[in-house]
């Protein structure tokens, strides 16, 4: 069971660079989200999608784009890295409203220098 | 942007001990409070979601309850083992979209 699937795992990007971090699920779940994850924070919601077509910001979403063009793929593009984006991401998805269980993907560790 | 508290920040206990965390969350519009375990470079793994005020789940050695009038839930682990070191996230769902995350309680367990 695959369930949800981000790449890349490890990525070293230089200021000013654009990439895209991929996510993916097989789970036929309405609801997706990128966190990012600090040291000694809390995960923070970067944005979410409700379904196919719909996307919306979350906490922290200054300096990241997403899509939803398919139910099973969420992508969160960074465009001009900054060193303040060096972070753990999360990609996750749950098939509804919160008391559902939520499913997250292995993570993406980006290092801006 | 809900607050979620959670306490202890980081535990160091001996194997065999006891322990328990604690979060807080608002008591308005709730909907439902989750557990996860986080071991570095993996995944968070869903340990409990609970939705009812009074709820107590159990998971092996692992048990939580909640208690949604006053906004609190603990997590109880019994006879800590060397392999219950991680990181233990609360988050709470309102009536939004998504869930809000405390910022952990990180668990070391030595022999």
């Amino acid at each position: 069971n695959a369930g949800v699937t981000q790449t890349p795992k490890f990525r070293i990007l230089k200021i000013g660079q654009s990439m895209t971090l991929q996510c993916t699920q097989d789970m036929n779940h309405n609801y997706m989200y990128w966190y990012r994850q600090d040291p000694g924070m809390g995960l923070k919601l970067i944005y979410y999608s409700v379904g196919a077509g719909i996307t919306d910001k979350g906490e922290v979403p200054n300096g990241y784009n997403v899509s939803r063009s398919t139910t099973e793929d969420f992508p969160l593009r960074l465009e001009l890295a900054a060193p303040s984006q060096t972070s753990v991401y999360f990609c996750a998805s749950v098939i509804g409203t919160g008391g559902n269980t939520i499913y997250f993907g292995e993570g993406s560790w980006l290092t801006v220098v | 942007i809900l607050n979620v508290e959670q306490s202890p920040q980081s535990l160091h206990v001996q194997e065999g001990d006891s322990t328990n965390f604690t979060c807080s969350f608002p008591s308005s519009n709730f909907y439902a409070l989750h557990w996860y375990r986080w071991e570095t470079a993996k995944s968070p793994e869903a340990l409990f979601v609970m939705t009812l005020n009074g709820d107590e789940k159990k998971k092996g050695r692992i048990s939580a309850t909640l208690n949604t009038k006053e906004g609190y839930s603990y997590l109880y682990i019994k006879g800590s083992q060397p392999e219950d070191s991680a990181t233990y996230l609360c988050a709470f769902w309102n009536s939004g979209y998504a869930l809000n995350f405390g910022k952990g309680t990180s668990l070391l367990v030595t022999p």
